[in-house]
């Protein structure tokens, strides 16, 4: 069965960095997009970053491009969410999801159990 | 301000049906068959329900159906059980640099 296992949140103060891994299994991780959508606490879901099969596209949302990097080593079925220059605003769960097709287009049928990032002084 | 517009909350009685709307835009919703539905009940990750626009994954039960009309996506559940009580998102890809967008989340009470 499928199964993304998110880890690496934490309590780190505002301009610090922080990585995030998703360790995937159940299903040919080399083969399909790879999405990271937060969660602010009591808020709603915003989509953060993409990631094509073979990590040669990748793209993100306004509120993180330029600060966040997503990766993947296939090698390792492990997706990961570099954030540097973290704000207060970036204060959410993280959650990995797999894209429902190979592609990235179509919405994202298995989730993480996602992992807290708290960003604070 | 999320991108998709959803009511903030909806109600039904156990056996009743509700509809939860999600209205985007012609970069969305209005353009592309990529809308999908999830359901997150308290202190859990998102569950997939329905995908492009009125697809249903294996285990979901046919209860659930989706729809889209124009700029408006459609989630609806008929015999409402205690169960489906939970915050439901739209979701869909988007032609602008976001390439995906979620809306507000509706709230889901079975009375």
């Amino acid at each position: 069965q499928v199964q993304l296992v998110d880890s690496g949140g934490g309590v780190v103060q505002p301009g610090r960095s922080l990585r995030l891994s998703c360790a995937a299994s159940g299903f040919t991780f080399s083969t399909y997009g790879m999405h990271w959508v937060r969660q602010a606490p009591g808020k709603g879901l915003e989509w953060v970053a993409v990631i094509s099969y073979d990590g040669s596209n990748k793209y993100y949302a306004d509120s993180v491009r330029g600060r966040f990097t997503i990766s993947r080593d296939n090698s390792k079925n492990t997706l990961y969410l570099e954030m540097n220059s973290l704000r207060a605003e970036d204060t959410a769960v993280y959650y990995c999801a797999k894209s429902i097709h190979g592609g990235y287009y179509y919405g994202f049928d298995y989730w993480g159990q996602g992992t807290l990032v708290t960003v604070s002084s | 301000q999320s991108a998709l517009t959803q009511p903030p909350s909806v109600s039904g009685s156990p056996g009743q049906s509700v509809t939860i709307s999600c209205t985007g835009t012609s970069s969305d919703v209005g353009s592309y068959n990529r809308v999908s539905w999830y359901q997150q009940p308290p202190g859990t990750a998102p569950k997939l329900m329905i995908y492009e626009v009125s697809n249903r994954p294996s285990g979901v039960p046919d209860r659930f159906s989706g729809s889209k009309s124009g700029n408006t996506a459609s989630l609806n559940i008929s015999g409402l059980q205690a169960e489906d009580e939970a915050e439901y998102y739209c979701g869909s890809y988007t032609s602008t640099n976001t390439l995906w967008v979620f809306g507000g989340g509706t709230k889901l009470t079975v009375l």
